[in-house]
């Protein structure tokens, strides 16, 4: 059981390049996250996933692109580089419990992307 | 989601508790708090979470006032490796995302 994986680890890229980062979950989660985190500060949230083929804007969309087509990956995509996002990116996954009105929910993190962009 | 308080850094001993403190006191009535850890810059790891009654796992405990407007999360015997950024979290109902704040950085020493 790896948990949540990222790939890769660590890229640089050119103002204007493309990438896709991906996310993987061996635990059967419902709900999977990305989030950003710039240095010194707390984590903002990108986009998010309530379930295969449904994703859904967080605080800061902007410049991004996401797609949920098999439950156990989300995908976060930079169509096009800048310099302002340049961060570490995480991903979370978790499962909403069965019983209504209750909000437990543990999120489970990846060990993160650490992006350069020049 | 209810904002939170917390102290930008604290110390503590090896071998002692830690004690970190939390406030919330916008926090509704079907809002959990939760406790997260950052170390260096790894991905967040869950540590405890509760509603209105303590509660203790292996890595901490968690003390909820009875008002339910502040918490302490405390680290019984504090080791070198606990040195971390500790976040605290207030969330509603499932769904929701996780507002992580800048959190208290805890430096454990020896």
């Amino acid at each position: 059981n790896a948990g949540v994986t990222q790939t890769p680890k660590f890229r640089v890229l050119k103002t204007g390049q493309s990438m896709t980062l991906l996310c993987a979950q061996d635990m059967n989660h419902e709900y999977m996250y990305w989030y950003r985190q710039d240095p010194g500060m707390g984590l903002r949230l990108i986009h998010y996933s309530v379930g295969e083929g449904t994703t859904a804007k967080g605080e800061v969309p902007d410049g991004y692109n996401v797609s949920r087509l098999k439950k156990q990956n989300f995908l976060l995509g930079l169509e096009s580089a800048a310099p302002s996002q340049t961060s570490v990116y995480f991903c979370a996954s978790s499962y909403p419990t069965p019983l209504a009105g209750e909000s437990k929910e543990t999120q489970y993190f990846g060990p993160g992307t650490r992006l350069l962009v020049l | 989601d209810a904002k939170t308080t917390q102290p930008t850094s604290m110390d503590c001993a090896e071998g002692r508790a830690a004690n970190l403190p939390c406030n919330h006191s916008t926090i509704s009535g079907n809002e959990y708090v939760y406790w997260y850890r950052q170390i260096h810059s790894q991905g967040p790891q869950y540590i405890i979470h509760g509603l209105k009654n303590n509660e203790t796992n292996e890595m901490a405990s968690l003390i909820i006032t009875e008002d339910r407007k502040s918490s302490t999360l405390i680290l019984p015997h504090a080791t070198l490796r606990d040195t971390a950024v500790y976040y605290c979290i207030v969330r509603g109902y499932y769904g929701q995302n996780f507002v992580f704040g800048p959190g208290t950085r805890l430096s454990v020493l020896p």
